[in-house]
């Protein structure tokens, strides 16, 4: 099955620093999400980017398909930015069938005041 | 509000015990699946369904089951012959076809003793 290898495995960085996650990925995907989990367990959906550029206030995310790898950015860091954050992908399915996300395990991610 | 609810959110059981973990979902969404988290750990696949009355197997859907009886509901039995049961449980929904956003429910922690 694709593997899916997320770096660094944890980060712990000053309130006001800029991080960068990567998301590396074994095959062609078409479908590719960045979530965040927080401390109560809830996955929030900060993108879904299969391919391209995507900005939503102080975090952006890059996916270059053809080299199999996404960037999530967060800029200035607050302590709210704290937890796990999971990339996920899934294999293009002939006939367009739903199936599941294969996710890495994940950037745990501190953010000291 | 259209989203995904899962209940309940704690769950304890003695081992031996066969417990059902509801999902439901509001967003008219086709697709549903079940995922199991351990900790430090990123999802797994159990079970999805692209449609009423059918679903397929995931990566270690092993000692469990699912129906489909609703669009809207997919509940997910843990049985006894589960061998490590203990785990968080999320529920994702999302539009039919691979390249479709998933959304996930707060989780369900079970806890068997």
């Amino acid at each position: 099955g694709i593997q899916v290898e997320q770096s660094p495995p944890d980060l712990i960085l000053q309130e006001g620093a800029n991080s960068t996650l990567r998301c590396n990925f074994s095959d062609s995907v078409n479908n590719l999400q960045w979530f965040h989990q927080n401390p109560w367990g809830q996955l929030i959906n900060l993108f879904y980017i299969p391919s391209g550029t995507k900005q939503n206030g102080r975090l952006s995310a890059t996916t270059v398909a053809t080299e199999r790898y996404s960037l999530l950015y967060i800029s200035s860091s607050q302590t709210t930015d704290s937890g796990v954050y999971f990339c996920a992908v899934r294999l293009p399915i002939t006939g367009g069938g739903a199936d599941g996300l294969t996710f890495g395990k994940g950037t745990h991610l501190i953010i000291q005041p | 509000d259209g989203g995904i609810t899962q209940s309940p959110k704690y769950l304890f059981r003695k081992e031996g015990q066969n417990v059902t973990l509801s999902c439901e979902q509001n967003l008219n969404h086709d697709a549903m699946y079940w995922y199991r988290q351990d900790p430090g750990q990123g999802l797994r696949l159990i079970y999805y369904s692209q449609i009423v009355n059918d679903f397929q197997k995931g990566d270690i859907a092993e000692g469990y089951s699912v129906s489909r009886e609703k669009k809207e509901s997919f509940p997910l039995t843990v049985t006894s012959a589960q061998k490590n049961p203990t785990a968080f449980y999320l529920c994702a929904s999302s539009k039919w076809g691979g390249g479709y956003e998933q959304y996930f429910g707060p989780g369900t922690r079970l806890t068997v003793t």
